[in-house]
């Protein structure tokens, strides 16, 4: 049963920078069956994709956040890591790591499914002068 | 990017109660369609995949239906466990993006 868990810090200033890393246990970040990703919420908010990294350190993030956004991936660790510049109290919100079960088709005119199968348990980030 | 688009945004009902939740895209996403269940404080955690696949350890109580813009979240005997927020999710094309909520409360 895999497990993941965040940390960092909770609490930030306007403008400086969130740094938050994702420690794997249970099972090995460089399966390549898996995607790992972050999703944030607003308080009472619904839920907001922020971008993944695969094991080979190939990465997507949403172009809403693209130009603050920079993921990393430390297999000797089962880490991966989020950071993302500049914040103001717009960030304020619970960030969650999360894997990507990447489901490949065996179709071979079908895309894989990719869903979000494990959890971390979040992390609550609030951004204040 | 792709809109989804819960319904209701809430609702009460009795254990016991069929519910259905109502998930609509705003583009064709084919079967590409997650519900997740979210508790208070919590985490999210994984319902379904592919619209209609049960993941593993989740009681069959719940079942999902759907393709292309519409779909569907029924949970076929409310039990006092279930009361807890639904998000859908699509993964047809990136950025992937969630409905807004569906906050299943108790009557």
């Amino acid at each position: 049963q895999v497990h993941l868990q965040e940390s960092g810090p909770g609490l930030l200033k306007p403008s400086q920078t969130l740094s938050l890393t994702c420690t794997v246990s249970g099972g090995s970040i460089s399966s390549g069956n898996y995607y790992w990703t972050w999703i944030r919420q607003h308080p009472g908010k619904g839920l907001d994709w922020i971008g993944y990294i695969n094991h080979s350190g190939d990465t997507y993030y949403n172009p809403s956040l693209k130009s603050r956004v920079t993921t990393s991936i430390d297999a000797s660790k089962n880490q991966f890591s989020l950071k993302l510049s500049s914040v103001t109290a717009a960030d304020t919100a619970v960030y969650y790591c999360a894997r990507v079960f990447v489901l490949v088709s065996t179709d071979l005119f079908s895309q894989d499914h990719y869903y979000f199968d494990s959890w971390g348990q979040g992390a609550q980030v609030t951004v204040s002068s | 990017d792709i809109q989804m688009t819960q319904s209701p945004s809430s609702l009460s009902a009795s254990v016991g109660d069929r519910v259905t939740i109502t998930c609509r895209a705003s583009q064709t996403i084919s079967t590409f369609l997650n519900w997740y269940q979210q508790k208070p404080g919590k985490a999210p955690k994984l319902l379904i995949y592919a619209a209609s696949t049960l993941q593993s350890g989740v009681p069959s109580r719940f079942s999902g239906s759907g393709s292309g813009t519409d779909f569907t979240l029924t949970i076929s005997s409310l039990q006092r466990e279930d009361f807890a927020t639904y998000h859908c999710q699509q993964s047809y094309i990136t950025p992937w993006t969630f409905g807004q909520g569906t906050k299943v409360e108790i009557k």
